[in-house]
């Protein structure tokens, strides 16, 4: 089955750490460039980063710049999103997902999605 | 930055047509996507690169793309199609989303 499985996440502390985990299954996961988009309670969708299949380019919204890094390991077909110096404003539900193509930037649509993981940065 | 803007809401009766719009400068030049977010549940790509339907999706939905303005139209509208839709593009580098629109049938 071609999914996205989403692992870690949960309740932390303002300027703590938490890292994401992505597995995907079901198709040649370095053929495609990957991307994490969050969306905070009761609001819309919110780009974080991404990722193209060889790892050589990398994006990041303003929001997180230097705070976040993403990464990818095409042995594991696995995704990750490290994530430092929490904010409250990084309260929200994560999502990983898969790119039509290849490469970082594109103009495509992300074709698949993770279930999502819920990461609440509170005191 | 460049920025996407959807109405907050639109409503349609069963069975008609509902068209969703998303504003952006130029956007006409750039590929449009469009995504359906049921409540609880992940995003779903309805319609990519502007009018493309991905397997499985309802022959119902159906997106343009000219000057100013892309819009995703969903014809026979039926009580599963109700939900968010999320209109994104590309600028600079970074993806950008819409604010989204709730539709209600």
């Amino acid at each position: 089955e071609v999914q996205l499985v989403q692992s870690g996440g949960g309740l932390e502390q303002p300027g703590r750490s938490l890292r994401l985990s992505c597995a995907a299954s079901g198709f040649t996961f370095d053929d495609y460039a990957m991307h994490w988009v969050r969306q905070a309670p009761g609001k819309g969708l919110e780009w974080v980063s991404s990722i193209s299949w060889n790892s050589a380019s990398i994006g990041y919204a303003d929001s997180v710049k230097g705070r976040f890094t993403v990464s990818r390991d095409n042995a594991k077909n696995s995704l990750y999103l490290q994530m430092n110096s929490l904010r409250s404003e990084d309260t929200a539900l994560y999502y990983c997902a898969k790119d039509i193509g290849p490469l970082h930037p594109s103009s495509d649509a992300f074709n698949l999605w993770g279930q999502g993981t819920m990461v609440i940065v509170s005191s | 930055s460049y920025e996407l803007t959807q109405p907050l809401s639109v409503s349609v009766a069963l069975g008609q047509t509902a068209r969703i719009s998303c504003g952006g400068y130029n956007i006409g030049s750039k590929n449009v996507h469009w995504y359906q977010q049921r409540p609880g549940q992940a995003p779903v790509m309805v319609i990519y690169r502007g009018s493309n339907r991905p397997s499985g999706i309802p022959e119902r939905f159906s997106g343009s793309n000219s000057g100013n303005t892309a819009t995703l139209t969903i014809s026979r509208a039926q009580v599963g199609d109700e939900g968010d839709y999320y209109c994104q593009v590309w600028d600079s580098r970074t993806v950008v989303f819409g604010g989204g629109t709730k539709l209600t049938v």
